[in-house]
């Protein structure tokens, strides 16, 4: 069983569509992020949840919107793609309240055409 | 802010050698270190982790780290390389408290020569 599982893994779109990508953990942690790969490989944090409440909402523009329905799940809508949003985004998660690290998911690639 | 600087881009070592990756980090508190492996089209890969303790931290493949608070410093070492190491290497820093969320350092990619 996969501990973080994306999907989808492979996303091409044209610009000014919207999509989505969806978060499943079955680790039973707490909290969730969303974390941005850029083409020269830099890993910047977007977003987390804990306990479904938004804790870290970084400079990020507001065409992304994540969403949890609950603590397993942590979805990232984004609103008018962009050919700058083109990139890996990256699902973690981890338990606050335990010295344990963040489990990742595979990643999504996202094309914007 | 907490930053991380992973001062080597690439770094090419023949199968069998030594090998020490630099990291530094800048955090005010104690921090929670890591180390992460990325295959090509992979995912993160934990190596290790520092929460407290032992300076000195062991994990998979055969890797282990030295975290020195005095150097701000957590390198990673392995004594022979394998092959099948070669990938993108990522030094992070966790917030103590909050949300725990990580930086990275700009990674090093590691080539290995048969």
């Amino acid at each position: 069983d996969t501990a973080v599982s994306q999907t989808p893994k492979y996303l091409v779109t044209q610009m000014g569509n919207d999509k989505s990508i969806k978060c499943e953990q079955n680790l039973g942690h707490d909290t969730m992020y969303w974390y941005k790969q850029d083409s020269k490989k830099f890993l910047k944090i977007m977003f987390s949840y804990n306990n479904k409440e938004l804790i870290i909402n970084e400079t990020v523009p507001n065409r992304f919107s994540p969403k949890s329905p609950d603590k397993a799940h942590l979805n990232l809508h984004i609103n008018s793609l962009e050919l700058g949003d083109s990139a890996v985004y990256f699902c973690a998660s981890t338990q606050l309240d335990r010295n344990t690290e963040a489990f990742f998911g595979q990643g999504t690639r996202l094309t914007v055409v | 802010a907490q930053s991380v600087t992973q001062p080597d881009i690439h770094i090419t070592v023949s199968e069998g050698a030594s090998l020490e990756l630099r990291c530094n980090y800048s955090y005010g508190a104690t921090p929670y270190l890591f180390w992460y492996v990325q295959s090509p089209g992979q995912g993160l890969q934990l190596l290790l982790k520092y929460f407290s303790g032992d300076t000195l931290v062991q994990g998979i493949k055969g890797f282990e780290a030295e975290f020195k608070r005095s150097q701000s410093s957590f390198n990673l070492r392995k004594p022979s390389v394998h092959w099948s190491d070669a990938a993108e290497y990522f030094c992070a820093v966790g917030a103590s408290g909050s949300a725990r969320q990580l930086t990275f350092g700009s990674g090093t990619q590691l080539t290995v020569l048969p």
